[in-house]
């Protein structure tokens, strides 16, 4: 079975800043894919990033980039240029390459708050 | 091109009713998860339909059933609702399984549930 791990529940970052949210992952499967969503108070889940498992460089994505270290199975999401308006519940997921269905495993989130 | 829309926005119901969720899903997709994020927590996969079947299953009751209609449209049905159901329920909208594990799950607004 796999598990995701955030452990932090809240962060505070003030803006303009760069913050780093930690994401600890669990599976025993080689082929796994990670991913980074968003979710304002409006509930959506906004897709920010992805970073496969057999990928060599870390995923970067305008000022969102994938911290992946393999062998420490972590995958920490790294804000560049913190803004107001990323102030919001951050959760980590992975989906395994085995079984049918590539269900998202969530972590319990992380809630950022950017200060002006 | 049209995104991910679920209905109704909020609901509410009484200990013992069933309730009826739909999401219709985005153009060319022809998947369709559901999960379940409870106050504070992660979302959890509640099962994924793939060409009308249920293609995979997390661990919830077979109180909680669901449909996928020819046009890729699915419902999700809850009977005997419980206090534990209230929660956020949301849909979202992929190409089929075997396109691997970068593919995005496309995520609509949610369901609100509340249960008294």
């Amino acid at each position: 079975a796999q598990k995701i791990t955030q452990t932090q529940p809240g962060m505070f970052v003030q803006e303009k800043e760069a913050v780093t949210l930690d994401c600890t992952y669990d599976t025993s499967d080689q082929s796994y894919g990670l991913f980074w969503y968003k979710q304002p108070s409006s509930g959506e889940m906004i897709f920010l990033i992805y970073q496969g498992s057999y990928d060599e460089q870390n995923a970067t994505e305008g000022r969102y980039s994938l911290n992946f270290q393999k062998a420490r199975k972590s995958a920490n999401l790294v804000i560049s240029a913190s803004q107001l308006g990323d102030s919001a519940m951050y959760f980590c997921a992975m989906v395994l390459s085995s079984g049918s269905a590539r269900q998202l495993t969530f972590g319990s989130g992380t809630q950022l708050t950017v200060l002006p | 091109e049209t995104g991910v829309t679920q209905s109704p926005t909020h609901l509410i119901k009484t200990r013992g009713q069933q309730v009826t969720l739909r999401c219709s899903s985005q153009s060319g997709h022809n998947t369709v998860s559901w999960y379940q994020q409870a106050l504070g927590q992660g979302p959890q996969f509640i099962f994924q339909y793939y060409r009308e079947e249920e293609n995979g299953r997390g661990n919830f009751p077979p109180r909680f059933s669901g449909l996928q209609f020819p046009n890729y449209s699915s419902e999700l049905n809850v009977n005997a609702l419980e206090l534990d159901d209230s929660a956020l329920y949301l849909c979202a909208s992929s190409l089929g399984p075997g396109t691997g594990v970068r593919n995005e799950q496309f995520f609509g607004p949610g369901t609100r549930l509340t249960v008294l």
